[in-house]
């Protein structure tokens, strides 16, 4: 199985909300990490989880809050966003280099759009 | 070059032609040279992951060479097919492992029947 898994594939919601996306693979990938990609933009690096634990936070702002329960699963906790960050959100995962591992590919989600209003 | 570039941005090739396009990345600090191929409601898939200076990859009809010399790459795509329309990204790690890929802004290719 060499799927990347991303739910919701769409979703709408208001500046006021709380709402999260999630993440699955079952490839026993130790890296995780979040994009965000923008209409004709290349996708942007927001977080990477390393076995479990955050490894790389790109400067994103506290209204976006990354967890990962296991080492299958990653979520993007989501509150009081502004309409600018409606985008895709894109999720992949790879083995990590933390134990040796080098220049290996990503696999990718469909990701989730998200329209914030 | 301090970022990963593409060119060009959009292509249009006519159905059975060959077609190449190029990624340009920093030559200092080099640590790798991915492809994806991106296709409209997909996900983003890999084609190919490359490290070596002078490198070659084929995979069926694509492939693609790398100068980390000069600091660019090129992918071919050898008789087009409808099945090839797609944009396709190339990224390069910012340090020695993989996680901190920075991607171009692509190359959308269409093919025309």
């Amino acid at each position: 199985d060499t799927e990347v898994t991303q739910t919701p594939k769409h979703l709408v919601m208001g500046m006021t909300n709380k709402k999260s996306l999630k993440c699955e693979q079952h490839m026993g990938h130790r890296a995780m990490y979040w994009y965000k990609q923008k209409a004709k933009k290349p996708p942007e690096l927001m977080f990477v989880y390393s076995y479990e634990k955050l490894s790389i936070n790109e400067s994103v702002p506290s209204r976006f809050s990354p967890e990962c329960p296991n080492s299958s699963l990653l979520n993007l906790h989501l509150h009081a966003l502004q309409p600018e960050d409606s985008a895709l959100y894109l999720c992949a995962s790879s083995h990590s280099s933390l134990r040796g591992t080098r220049n290996t590919e990503a696999f990718f989600g469909q990701g989730t759009r998200l329209t914030v209003v | 070059i301090l970022n990963v570039e593409q060119s060009p941005q959009s292509l249009h090739v006519q159905e059975g032609d060959s077609t190449n396009f190029t990624c340009s990345f920093p030559s200092s600090n080099f640590y790798a040279l991915h492809w994806y191929r991106w296709e409209t409601a997909k996900s983003p898939e890999a084609l190919f992951v490359m490290t070596l200076n002078g490198d070659e990859k084929k995979k069926g009809r694509i492939s693609a060479t790398l100068n980390t010399k000069e600091g660019y790459s090129y992918l071919y795509i050898k008789g087009s097919q409808p099945e090839d329309s797609a944009t396709y990204l190339c990224a390069s790690p910012r340090a020695f492992g993989n996680e901190k890929l920075t991607f171009g802004t692509g190359t959308r290719l269409t093919i025309i029947p």
